[in-house]
């Protein structure tokens, strides 16, 4: 069975420019949750989607979206890029939301100049 | 809120030992999961194990296994015969079954763990 898969797994943009940033689930997943992590933050949780419907939310100003399709498959954009949006953005994959596993994709690494 | 406290930023054990990498937890909600995840340099998160709150025995998974205090709000891993690829980062992190923060997984800061030969 494939893994999660992200793509690109390496992006350099420039302040202001946008980003979309891709997460195909494990086949059958229907859960698919989005996080940051930076040196100094950690890991923070950005947003999770089930059955095409965002079902939480991260604290995260309004430039970051995301969206899921029918095939599970989701984006998360990030519009007006600044500095500090560098970093390493992980999918996660589950089955349902109360899942006992949740399996993450390798990241995509923004680098913001 | 929910929240995950790791105190050791770096752990070192020898080859072949165990190492038990600390985890501690806060929660209000009844109903919860928690996880261990691997992090190597690579960046991939690398998923261990898990326990539920309801669970009564603690979970293992190979040479992993949960020491789960529920009394203690603790859930720290145990590694047993540490071997040179275990070299990583180590997060433990929560989440709630039910209630608003459902699927949503709260991290500890990570634990760097080093292996000697």
């Amino acid at each position: 069975k494939a893994g999660v898969t992200q793509t690109p797994r390496y992006l350099i943009k420039t302040r202001g420019q946008q980003v979309t940033l891709s997460c195909s689930p494990i086949s059958g997943h229907r859960s698919v949750s989005w996080y940051q992590q930076t040196p100094g933050q950690g890991l923070q949780f950005l947003f999770e989607y089930f059955s095409e419907t965002q079902r939480n939310k991260g604290n995260f100003p309004g430039r970051f979206s995301g969206r899921q399709f029918s095939n599970s498959r989701s984006e998360m954009n990030v519009s007006t890029l600044e500095l500090g949006d560098s970093a390493l953005y992980l999918c996660a994959s589950s089955f349902g939301q109360g899942a006992r596993e949740q399996y993450f994709g390798p990241g995509t690494r923004l680098t913001v100049t | 809120a929910q929240k995950i406290t790791q105190t050791q930023p770096g752990m070192f054990v020898q080859e072949k030992e165990a190492v038990t990498l600390d985890c501690t937890y806060d929660t209000s909600d009844p109903s919860y999961g928690l996880f261990w995840y691997k992090q190597p340099s690579s960046g991939e998160m690398i998923f261990l194990i898990y326990q539920g709150s309801y669970d009564q025995q603690n979970a293992t998974e190979g040479r992993y296994s949960l020491n789960f205090q529920k009394a203690r709000k603790s859930a720290n891993l145990v590694i047993s015969a540490s071997q040179l690829g275990d070299s990583a980062m180590y997060f433990c992190a929560m989440r709630s079954i039910g209630g608003t923060s459902y699927g949503k997984l709260t991290f500890g800061q990570g634990t760097i763990l080093t292996v000697h030969p």
